[in-house]
């Protein structure tokens, strides 16, 4: 059974902050890492992608990958108030075409 | 660069009635989901399609959802009767899969369903 889970939230940070999200998934036949970023009555947003250990840097955001430990995360930093949604974190595994997603992370950005 | 297409954006309709939600993938991608979206049970995969040709149904809730998709540019699902318990935001998301496993999905703006 394939998982990916991720803590549901409300996550809350003040405005400037950096936002933290995790994610940790089951099989470690793994290989490809995504970030989705949806605010509410909208559809999923891919905002990062990451397929080999270390960072990734994107603008405010950088994407973290360890494969030992079966984690991926996402940074958000300065954080702002048009950052305050859900975010899904998104694996792929190999030799299958879908990706398996998590139950998101509510975040709330305070001005 | 038009991305994911779908229509209709909102559908109402009574129970019993027969639905089709209609998607157009990006051109030149080769595989196509269908999810659905509820507040209790998050994203699901209903059913995904890999160059026309269903890959896993598995997530397909009963015999009353059936998808196809007769050609690289437009998939239909349908769901005949609905019911109550079908209202969701159904999403079409597509990708380009190819050897290496590096599947970036994209989504269509969905399709609100509420069946009364």
């Amino acid at each position: 059974q394939k998982e990916v889970e991720q803590n549901s939230g409300p996550l809350s940070v003040p405005e400037g902050a950096i936002a933290s999200l995790n994610c940790t998934y089951s099989d470690r036949v793994s290989q490809s890492f995504f970030w989705y970023r949806q605010y509410s009555g909208k559809s999923p947003e891919l905002i990062m992608s990451i397929y080999s250990n270390g960072d990734k840097e994107d603008g405010r955001f950088t994407a973290q990958l360890n494969k030992a430990s079966q984690y991926v995360s996402l940074l958000i930093r300065d954080s702002q108030p048009s950052d305050s949604a859900t975010y899904l974190c998104a694996v792929g595994y190999s030799g299958a075409n879908n990706l398996f997603f998590g139950t998101g992370t509510r975040l709330t950005v305070i001005p | 660069d038009a991305g994911v297409i779908q229509s209709p954006r909102h559908e109402v309709t009574e129970m019993g009635q027969e639905v089709t939600l209609r998607c157009k993938p990006i051109s030149g991608h080769n595989s196509l989901f269908w999810y659905r979206q509820t507040m209790m049970r998050g994203l699901e995969l209903l059913i995904y399609f890999n160059n026309n040709v269903p890959i896993d149904d598995s997530g397909m809730p009963e015999d009353r959802f059936s998808a196809k998709m007769p050609n690289a540019s437009f998939s239909t699902l349908k769901i005949q009767p609905s019911e109550p318990r079908d209202s969701a935001v159904y999403f079409c998301a597509s990708s380009f899969a190819a050897s290496g496993g590096m599947y970036e999905q994209y989504f269509g703006p969905g399709t609100r369903l509420t069946v009364t």
